[in-house]
């Protein structure tokens, strides 16, 4: 079983939709998660971070962390098509999730 | 720019040469990670990197990959003898504190085996 495990899609949504991304894991002592954005032939690009259970928000963004289920979930309020990206999360000492294609429609 | 450099960012070897990757990280930082990407899958850590020393390799193949922080100049990740399984976009990061800090990506290195 990986460590880190993400739903790879292929996601569509349309524009103003709220999408909501994700990811699960295994060992219980991670406390910090990660997500990241990668556009196509670029880097990944640093999104949000969360230290511990419950929400933070970033403008449209929200990351969750559940760890009675060990859940990971970014919600994406009001998606724009520039949203369109792979996302990619990851726990504290870097192990990612395969990442999941999100396209949003104009 | 004063984001992770890596070069070259496209790289064309046949089975057998040897590939060289640069990584220069942000200024300021001393810790730099190598992972590896393969079409529709996930980042794979490979090693990481403080000046002059490993502080973990486990994620890298025990032969033909070896991977360097120089007191002066960029990181290296050196593959001999490629083969056609080598071929992957193979990203930089660095950090500026200990262990596994948030990290801040190059674009990549895109290595093909002919």
């Amino acid at each position: 079983q990986k460590e880190v495990e993400q739903d790879p899609g292929p996601l569509s949504v349309p524009e103003g939709a709220i999408v909501s991304l994700n990811c699960t894991y295994s060992n219980s002592a991670f406390q910090y998660f990660m997500w990241y954005r990668q556009y196509s032939r670029k880097g990944p690009e640093l999104l949000m971070y969360t230290y511990s259970s419950g929400n933070k928000e970033d403008g449209r963004f929200t990351a969750q962390v559940d760890k009675s289920s060990k859940y990971i979930s970014l919600f994406i309020r009001d998606s724009q098509p520039s949203d369109s990206a792979t996302y990619l999360c990851a726990s504290y000492d870097m192990r990612f999730g395969a990442g999941t294609r999100l396209t949003v429609k104009p | 720019n004063a984001g992770v450099m890596q070069n070259p960012r496209h790289l064309v070897r046949r089975r057998g040469q040897e590939a060289r990757l640069r990584c220069s990280p942000m200024k300021g930082h001393s810790h730099v990670y190598w992972y590896r990407q393969l079409p529709e899958e996930g980042l794979k850590f490979m090693v990481y990197l403080q000046k002059e020393n490993i502080i973990d390799e486990s994620g890298m193949p025990k032969e033909r990959f070896s991977a360097e922080f120089p007191k002066e100049g960029p990181s290296i990740l050196r593959i001999q003898q490629v083969v056609r399984g080598d071929s992957a976009a193979y990203f930089c990061a660095s950090s500026i504190g200990q262990g596994h800090q948030p990290q801040h990506f190059g674009d990549g290195t895109r290595l093909s085996i002919l």
